[in-house]
């Protein structure tokens, strides 16, 4: 039983689309984040939120907009999509940020063509 | 920032022996030192880490080991069987991050032979 709780599983877009990856955990953790897994790379931090503040952003495009309705929910805005942005996108959330265990969810495979 | 370099990308031993997969860091800041096991189409779960007071840690057939001085830290599989193949990734994060970011290496693939 997941509880963390990534949708969609797969996704494909077309160049210069908006598509918007759901997240959402039921560990009871302040913190959330998003990462990125690219073919032949390391994973990636782009994102960390506690307490649904912006805590960290290494994403140096501003088409990547997190969103973060509740404290459990973290959702991945990205706009104008390119090919090169063809990833999987994994949430992940932690007790807080004081570097406790990351848990990372199923991720979103996204496909842009 | 940090990089993390992971060395070797592929490794593979038989069933039985053991599998050694090192990892170095850049930012002498760091101070905590995770291992990710990620099975093909699944999501990277934690396995064993390992903090900087520490130099070396060990559970269930892991061992993880960490010179500071070097800036290295090590991940041994003992006793390896099937189900330990898949990729493992190092990760390092700095004590002064405030979003608690890790920083990963590139992922190395074991395969352990029957």
């Amino acid at each position: 039983d997941p509880k963390i709780i990534q949708k969609p599983k797969y996704l494909v877009a077309v160049t210069g689309s908006e598509k918007i990856l759901i997240c959402e955990q039921y560990l009871g953790h302040n913190a959330m984040y998003w990462y990125r897994q690219s073919a032949k790379k390391p994973l990636e931090f782009m994102f960390s939120y506690s307490y649904q503040k912006l805590m960290d952003n290494q994403t140096a495009s501003s088409r990547f907009q997190p969103q973060s309705s509740k404290k459990n929910h973290l959702d991945l805005q990205i706009t104008a999509l390119k090919p090169d942005d063809s990833a999987t996108y994994f949430c992940a959330s932690s007790q807080d940020t004081s570097q406790n265990t990351l848990y990372f969810g199923a991720g979103t495979r996204l496909s842009v063509l | 920032g940090e990089q993390v370099e992971q060395l070797p990308s592929i490794l593979r031993v038989q069933e039985g022996s053991s599998a050694s997969i090192n990892c170095t860091y850049e930012n002498s800041a760091s101070n905590y030192f995770p291992w990710y096991k990620q099975e093909p189409g699944e999501n990277p779960k934690l396995i064993i880490d390992i903090r900087s007071n520490m130099e070396r840690k060990q559970t269930q057939g892991l061992i993880v080991l960490l010179d500071k001085k070097a800036k290295r830290f090590s991940l041994h599989i003992t006793d390896t069987q099937p189900g330990d193949s898949a990729m493992y990734f190092c990760a390092a994060s700095e004590a002064n991050s405030a979003g608690n970011k890790l920083t990963f290496g590139i992922g190395t693939r074991v395969l352990v032979r029957p």
